[in-house]
């Protein structure tokens, strides 16, 4: 099955600057790729994804790269705020059918320190 | 957008007995749905995949006859912890649609 592996496990930056948060994946069948947001609490919110026909996708503040070749994927977060202090979670999955069952990563708790 | 309702989001009970949480798809019909358990500070971990009409699907490790799934409609999605035990207490949340949208999450404390 897929394995997820995610770093940092928690990343503390100024507001203002970039946060990078990196996974590995192990699975080449792998072709959707979720970042979720989850604040304490509460549910996992889904941030940005990205496919493996594409490379880079980028909405606002937010990018995420994508190296199928190294199974490597990253989430870029720049201007950081204080608001976007929470755990995120990469995740990984094969598309079956249309619908896709994800593995996650670990979790990186990112602060952002106003 | 999809939405996912999900109840309780907690709950505390005492040792041994059983505990029923609900997961509604509001505005979608969802043939499969997605129990995860997530203890504090982890990962999201996949229990089982609920499937319209037909018996779950439990991960390697997850005891079915502990954690009974029954999906009867196309919007709703149950899982009953049986005789549950402290070292159940944990974060339950459930996830249905296209977007992978997740329920509100129940927390369950066993006393």
């Amino acid at each position: 099955g897929e394995n997820v592996e995610q770093h940092p496990s928690t990343l503390s930056v100024q507001e203002g600057d970039s946060a990078v948060i990196k996974c590995t994946y192990s699975d080449s069948a792998s072709n959707y790729f979720p970042w979720y947001k989850q604040e304490l609490g509460k549910r996992p919110q889904l941030i940005i994804d990205i496919r493996s026909n594409v490379g880079e996708k980028k909405d606002q503040r937010i990018a995420v790269t994508l190296n199928k070749t190294a199974k490597h994927f990253s989430l870029h977060i720049t201007e950081t705020q204080p608001e976007d202090s929470a755990v995120y979670f990469c995740a990984a999955s094969p598309t079956s059918g249309g619908s896709y069952i994800p593995t996650f990563g670990r979790g990186t708790s990112l602060i952002v320190h106003p | 957008g999809a939405v996912v309702s999900q109840h309780p989001s907690r709950v505390i009970c005492k040792s041994g007995t059983s505990v029923k949480i609900e997961c509604r798809s509001l505005d979608f019909q969802a043939t499969t749905m997605f129990w995860y358990r997530q203890f504090p500070k982890q990962s999201l971990m996949l229990m089982a995949t609920s499937n319209e009409g037909s018996k779950a699907t439990y991960e390697q490790g997850v005891e079915k006859d502990k954690f009974l799934i029954n999906h009867a409609s196309l919007t709703l999605s149950t899982l009953t912890v049986t005789s549950a035990h402290p070292e159940d207490s944990s974060f339950y949340i459930c996830s249905a649609g296209e977007g992978y949208t997740f329920g509100s999450g129940t927390r369950l404390t066993v006393v």
